[in-house]
């Protein structure tokens, strides 16, 4: 099963870095690492994703470790707006995306 | 810019009604799809489509019809609406199958 463990909840000070943990154990190989983020009454907002080697682009850095069971979602200077839900899912081959509860990420003035 | 749109935001109906959902991406992407948000169930796939005239169906497809007759736009069609319909109904497209998705503001309908 395609499932990943996420804390439901986390907190973050403004300004400060966010660092969202994933659990995916039962990846292969060749799946890739996918994060989404919601905020609240919004669509789904694509961040990042990644195979083996990290990732960074202008929204997050995506930290995946040697043996691709576990990754890192990076926001390096969280703001208020980055209060939201996110979601790390991985991608069986030929199946589609399973959203999972996500963390809740409360950014902290 | 290009962009996903749905329409209308909010819809109120009543039981047993045919009710339409429209999405519409101007991306020119070939993969769409349709989820449902609830409280306690996250997002879950409906309907989704590869192309014109592929249509698949999803985890929770009963109820829910889809028709891909261009690439723009991909119409959720509720038969009979019912009250276990009333949700937050979100469309989305992508480039590739298995790529990043790229989701509409969603359509919140109530079903009294």
């Amino acid at each position: 099963d395609a499932k990943t463990t996420q804390p439901p909840s986390m907190d973050c000070a403004e300004g400060r870095a966010a660092n969202l943990p994933c659990n995916h154990s039962t990846i292969s190989g060749n799946e890739y690492v996918y994060w989404y983020r919601q905020i609240h009454s919004q669509g789904p907002q694509y961040i990042i994703h990644g195979l083996k080697n990290n990732e960074t682009n202008e929204m997050a850095s995506l930290i995946i470790t040697e043996d691709r069971k576990s990754s890192t979602l990076i926001l390096p200077h969280a703001t208020l707006r980055d209060t939201a839900v996110y979601y790390c899912i991985f991608l069986r081959e030929g199946q589609n995306f399973v959203f999972g509860p996500g963390t809740r990420l409360s950014v902290l003035p | 810019d290009a962009e996903i749109t749905q329409s209308p935001r909010h819809k109120i109906t009543e039981t047993g009604r045919q009710v339409t959902l429209a999405c519409h991406q101007t991306w020119n992407h070939n993969n769409m799809f349709w989820y449902r948000q609830d409280l306690g169930h996250g997002l879950r796939l409906i309907h989704y489509s590869y192309g014109v005239q592929d249509t698949n169906k999803g985890e929770v497809s009963d109820g829910y019809s889809v028709s891909r007759s261009n690439t723009e736009d991909l119409p959720l069609t509720l038969e009979s609406a019912a009250s276990s319909q009333t949700s937050v109904y979100f469309c989305a497209s992508s480039q590739l199958r298995q790529g990043e998705q790229y989701f509409g503001p969603g359509t919140r309908l109530t079903v009294t």
